[in-house]
Formats: C-alpha cells, sequence, structure tokens
C-alpha cells in the first residue's frame, strides 16, 4: 500500500514543452513536499505546501488539500530540469512517493 | 558552507560488520532522519529525531540503531550489516514544522 502515488513514473519530453507531474496521497496531511533528485544522486528541496499554490521561477506546484492531489508544473522545459521529482508528505510520518523520472532532450 | 555533511560517500562491508553513518548539520535544526533509497520503492523512513536525546523509530528501524547526544550530530548505525541493507542511505535535517528539508549528499552502501 502506497500512501503517496505520482504519475507517470517516466516522462520525456522536448525542450521548451509544458510539464505536469501529478501526486495523490491517501493520509491526514500537514504538508506536502516536492524534492528534485539530480542524476548525481544529491537531492533538493523545491516547495513545501499546505494550501494554494506557489512559484519558483520555471516550477509551480499547487495543491487541493479536499482532493487529496497535487501538482507540480514546470514551463519552458529545459535539459537542465531532467532528474528525477519526489513528492512527499508529512503527517505522523513522512512519506515520498518512488518518483517521476524526467528526460528533457534538446 | 551550512547545510547537512554526510560521510562516507561510499563504503563495502562485510556481512557481520558493524559500521557508524555519520551525519552533521549546522543550521540548528531541531529535526534530523534517516533515509534508505532503494530502486522502485522511493525514499523511507528509518530513524528521527525531534531534538537531542529524543529518537524515534520510523517504518524501516531493524538492523540500525541512532542516538542523538548533540543538536548537530545524529549518526547512523549498523550493527551487524546483512546484504539486504544495501542501499543509499540519505540523512536529512528540517526547523520546526518540518519548513523545508535539507538533505546530505547520500552514502552508497554495499554489504557482501
Amino acid at each position: 500500500k502506497n500512501e503517496v502515488e505520482q504519475s507517470p513514473q517516466n516522462l520525456t519530453a522536448q525542450e521548451g514543452e509544458f510539464i505536469t507531474i501529478n501526486c495523490s496521497y491517501s493520509v491526514g496531511i500537514s504538508a506536502l513536499h516536492w524534492l528534485q533528485q539530480h542524476p548525481g544522486g544529491g537531492i533538493v528541496s523545491l516547495f513545501m505546501l499546505s494550501s494554494g499554490k506557489k512559484k519558483h521561477g520555471r516550477l509551480i506546484a499547487t495543491i487541493n488539500i479536499q482532493e487529496k492531489h497535487s501538482s507540480l508544473h514546470i514551463t519552458a522545459s529545459h535539459p537542465r530540469d531532467s532528474a528525477v521529482y519526489i513528492c512527499a508528505v508529512t503527517g505522523n510520518q513522512f512519506y515520498f512517493g518512488t518518483g517521476t523520472s524526467l528526460t528533457v532532450i534538446p | 558552507n551550512a547545510g547537512v555533511t554526510q560521510t562516507p560517500k561510499f563504503q563495502v562491508l562485510k556481512t557481520g560488520q558493524s559500521m557508524t553513518l555519520q551525519c552533521a548539520q549546522d543550521m540548528n535544526h531541531e529535526y534530523m532522519s534517516w533515509y534508505r533509497q532503494d530502486p522502485g520503492m522511493g525514499l523511507r523512513l528509518i530513524h528521527y529525531s525531534v531534538g537531542a536525546g529524543i529518537t524515534d523509530q520510523g517504518e524501516v528501524p531493524n538492523g540500525y540503531n541512532v542516538s542523538r547526544s548533540t543538536t548537530e550530530d545524529f549518526p547512523l548505525r549498523l550493527l551487524s550489516a546483512a546484504p539486504s541493507q544495501t542501499s543509499v542511505y540519505f540523512c536529512a535535517s528540517s526547523p520546526p514544522g518540518h519548513y523545508g528539508y535539507t538533505f546530505g549528499s547520500g552514502t552508497r552502501l554495499t554489504v557482501v
């Protein structure tokens, strides 16, 4: 049983495309996190959300608490966006999705 | 540079050996945690600490011990390494309220 489900698992896009990664969760949460893991393995925290929408550069994250769903959007995608994007939620524990592997082709 | 420092980056152990993975942060974060990352399974919480002297188990604690004698350090001990513990290990810290996590660079552990 996975408390956090992400889709798609793998995604290939052409440079410049608009990208959406989805995350659904089944537990009560206090916050949702989007993380980025580069091919070298390092993990960076992109966003923490408890409601609404956040934007940072070309990245936008939204959350719908009632539907228990979040999306991560990347506008004007670039090859340097190629990474694994991980959705995680904090409730009584920290639960992680298995990640979405994104490849952006020039 | 401020952040989370994990050592070593790579380690090979023989079955039955013990070792300690080190994790240190200099951001005065109260919350620290250890995760393992296995292919197709995502990150899983091993142990966590909400402050010096306080530790608790996560999802997969068996075979691991932790202690938190200072705010800065949160070492993870493998008592008797097993091949099932071959994984990539990450340490992370965050301030109260989990407002943003900072991850270490990871330790790739192989048990043969």
